[in-house]
């Protein structure tokens, strides 16, 4: 079955602009997660989204938004960019979430952006 | 803050040599998930155990998860070029942080041939 499906895979804004990035679940899941890639500290947390609902929030910014739709699809929005914000944002599903003790996660290939 | 401690940040070993990844931290997980990234991809999982004392082989790769469920280790046996990645630990969060994973900052495998 097809993989975690990000789109763009690539792109370049400059600061204060906004951006959105997609993600499409493996089918059946309905969990979606989203996390930030950095050299520097790793993977962090941004949200996880269960049937639509924001389940779970990371210590970001209000300017990091995301929402899940009702096939399962999700984005996620940064708004007014810096230049720290240039990272690489995965997205992640599963099938049930946090409701598996598992919490097992299947990632997408990420998108890459960079704020000049 | 660090949740989740990995070391060593960085190694470089020939081809054949074992090695062993640590994974350390003061809170309890619900689970523990080592993951492997290759440049250009997302995290692909490894292995999951949830069982204090828990031990898992996979092939050459041997995964342990501390009696306390607060540490793991992954150990390499004759590791091969195509072991090298980005080896990244992850704990499962509980109760209110129930569908969060925790990431360790990882370590870096370079095997050479």
């Amino acid at each position: 079955k097809a993989g975690v499906t990000q789109t763009p895979r690539y792109l370049i804004k400059t600061r204060g602009q906004q951006v959105t990035l997609s993600c499409s679940p493996i089918s059946g899941h309905r969990s979606v997660s989203w996390y930030q890639q950095t050299p520097g500290q790793g993977l962090q947390f941004l949200f996880e989204y269960f049937s639509e609902t924001q389940r779970n929030k990371g210590n970001f910014p209000g300017r990091f938004s995301g929402r899940q739709f009702s096939n399962s699809r999700s984005e996620m929005n940064v708004s007014t960019l810096e230049l720290g914000d240039s990272a690489l944002y995965l997205c992640a599903s599963s099938l049930e979430g946090g409701q598996l003790y598992t919490g097992e996660l299947f990632f997408g290939e990420g998108s890459r952006l960079t704020v000049l | 803050t660090q949740l989740l401690e990995q070391s060593p940040q960085f190694l470089s070993i020939q081809e054949g040599e074992n090695l062993t990844v640590y994974c350390n931290s003061s809170s309890v997980f619900s689970s523990l998930q080592w993951y492997r990234q290759e440049p250009g991809e997302g995290p692909v999982l490894l292995v999951t155990v949830v069982t204090g004392g828990e031990v898992k082989k996979l092939k050459r790769l041997t995964f342990q998860f501390g009696d306390a469920r607060k540490d793991s280790s992954l150990h390499i046996t004759a590791a091969q070029p195509g072991d090298t990645g980005l080896y990244l630990c992850a704990g499962g969060g509980r109760g209110s942080t129930l569908g969060r994973l925790y990431f360790g900052r990882g370590t870096q495998l370079t095997v050479w041939p």
